[in-house]
């Protein structure tokens, strides 16, 4: 089946770094690619979604410039949390499908990122 | 928009329970429901997806149902074991257009299986 990876899966950093967290589709070509963040006892709320080569698009509330992302070829995805600060600390998760008209969602492992 | 609920928040049974878990969503207007399986500080694991045509999945010992109309599913797991202790989570997923691929997801059912 389609395999889904994230780097890293932990990070822990100080508040006002940047943190960089990697989508790969290792199997398959992802022309979009969907990340989310889940707090702790709540569920996935969708950030923004990633299209190979144009510009991210993102859901209300979410501060583009803030969560930079960037979509360079067709199996790699990259959200920037940018000048990070404790309420940023989340569990991150990016999913991709097989293309338009498919059905499955894949969904990565998931990236903790915990702001000092 | 769309909302989804998930009912019970939280399950514990003792081992060989069957059980079933709700989720609710209020817009009917789905292309398809995906029932999900995470373990504590995990990923997804897609467990079944059940397609706006049909009405029920089956895999294993795990039956999804989907009744569009009441905007409910289920999800029965039979003969409940140690192992099915996880977080199960149910998303809508929306027809195409600029909604696609955008889930939405319930809070989750929290299941603990006993020995």
């Amino acid at each position: 089946g389609a395999v889904v990876s994230q780097h890293p899966s932990w990070v822990i950093c100080k508040s006002g770094t940047s943190v960089k967290i990697e989508c790969r589709s290792l199997d398959f070509q992802a022309t979009t690619m969907f990340w989310y963040r889940q707090f702790p006892k709540q569920s996935l709320m969708l950030m923004a979604t990633s299209n190979e080569g144009s510009k991210a698009t993102y859901e209300q509330g979410v501060e583009k410039d803030k969560f930079l992302i960037n979509h360079a070829s067709l199996t790699l995805s990259t959200l920037t949390v940018t000048s990070a600060h404790p309420e940023d600390s989340s569990f991150y998760i990016c999913s991709a499908n097989l293309g338009p008209g498919t059905d499955t969602q894949y969904f990565g492992p998931g990236t903790r990122l915990t702001v000092l | 928009k769309q909302e989804v609920t998930q009912i019970p928040a939280a399950l514990s049974v003792p081992e060989g329970e069957n059980l079933v878990l709700n989720c609710s969503f209020t817009d009917s207007a789905i292309y398809n429901l995906q029932w999900f399986r995470q373990d504590p500080g995990k990923g997804l694991t897609s467990l079944l997806l059940i397609q706006s045509s049909q009405r029920e999945q089956t895999s294993g010992r795990l039956n999804a149902s989907l009744d569009k109309s009441s905007g409910r599913s289920t999800l029965y797991i039979a003969a409940s074991q140690p192992g099915d202790s996880a977080t199960y989570l149910c998303a809508a997923i929306p027809r195409g257009g600029t909604s696609y691929g955008k889930l939405t997801f319930g809070q989750g059912t929290i299941l603990t299986v006993h020995p």
